[in-house]
């Protein structure tokens, strides 16, 4: 059962619009959510993060809403760039024994046309 | 800055085959994990380790192993290769597990075939 879903597969945007992806989440535990952002033959690299006991963070262009009562964040980019194209991840953490083990969604293409 | 190498990039087993992927980091983290990336099932970890000489099983573990010897290496072990291990197998690391806005540095991937 997917506790962190991200329920578009792809989001085509022109350059200079605003991108905006969506996560859920089931699990009422989490309190870390995180994205990450993936190039091809690349591995995963960190974008931004936000406690549950916030409801948005901003770093630049990057900005992330999360809704705590719907279960739902969203990521925000603004102005969208070409080199912005990329495979998204929301990921989720709940501490426990670590807050190293992440709970992905199932990632999200962007691709920002020039 | 090495950070987080993944050997090898690439690989095609047979089936019932056993092999390594080798996993190490040059930053001292203390905390290092595996995952494998599936289209449509996003990233599903593996195994996890928090430090040298203690590992445990993430949500996927069945026909792997892990074990921690030193901080630097975390080796994933495939006992017998089947065609559902077909994946891309992602090694991370994390300088302090305790803190949950700490940042996972994830190595290229391996691409894992097994026909």
């Amino acid at each position: 059962d997917q506790q962190v879903k991200q329920n578009s597969p792809s989001l085509s945007v022109q350059e200079g619009r605003i991108s905006i992806l969506n996560c859920d989440y089931t699990n009422s535990m989490f309190d870390y959510f995180l994205w990450y952002k993936k190039y091809p033959a690349e591995g995963p690299t960190f974008l931004i993060s936000i406690s549950s006991i916030k409801d948005k963070n901003e770093d630049g262009r990057f900005t992330v809403f999360l809704n705590k009562s719907a279960k739902h964040l969203s990521l925000h980019i603004v102005p969208s760039q070409p080199g912005d194209s990329a495979v998204y991840f929301c990921a989720a953490n709940d501490g426990g024994t670590s807050y190293g083990k992440l709970t992905f969604g199932q990632g999200t293409i962007l691709t920002v046309h020039p | 800055n090495a950070g987080v190498t993944q050997t090898p990039k690439f690989q095609v087993l047979k089936t019932g085959q056993s092999m390594t992927l080798q996993c190490a980091q040059d930053m001292n983290h203390e905390y290092m994990s595996w995952y494998r990336q599936d289209p449509g099932m996003g990233l599903r970890l593996i195994h996890y380790s928090v430090g040298a000489g203690i590992t445990d099983q993430g949500e996927v573990p069945n026909g792997y192993n892990v074990s921690r010897s030193t901080t630097e290496d975390f080796p994933l072990r495939l006992l017998s290769a089947a065609p559902s291990q077909t994946s891309v197998y992602f090694c991370a690391s994390i300088l302090n597990h305790q803190n949950p806005s700490t940042e996972a540095f994830f190595g290229q991937g391996t691409r894992l075939t097994v026909v």
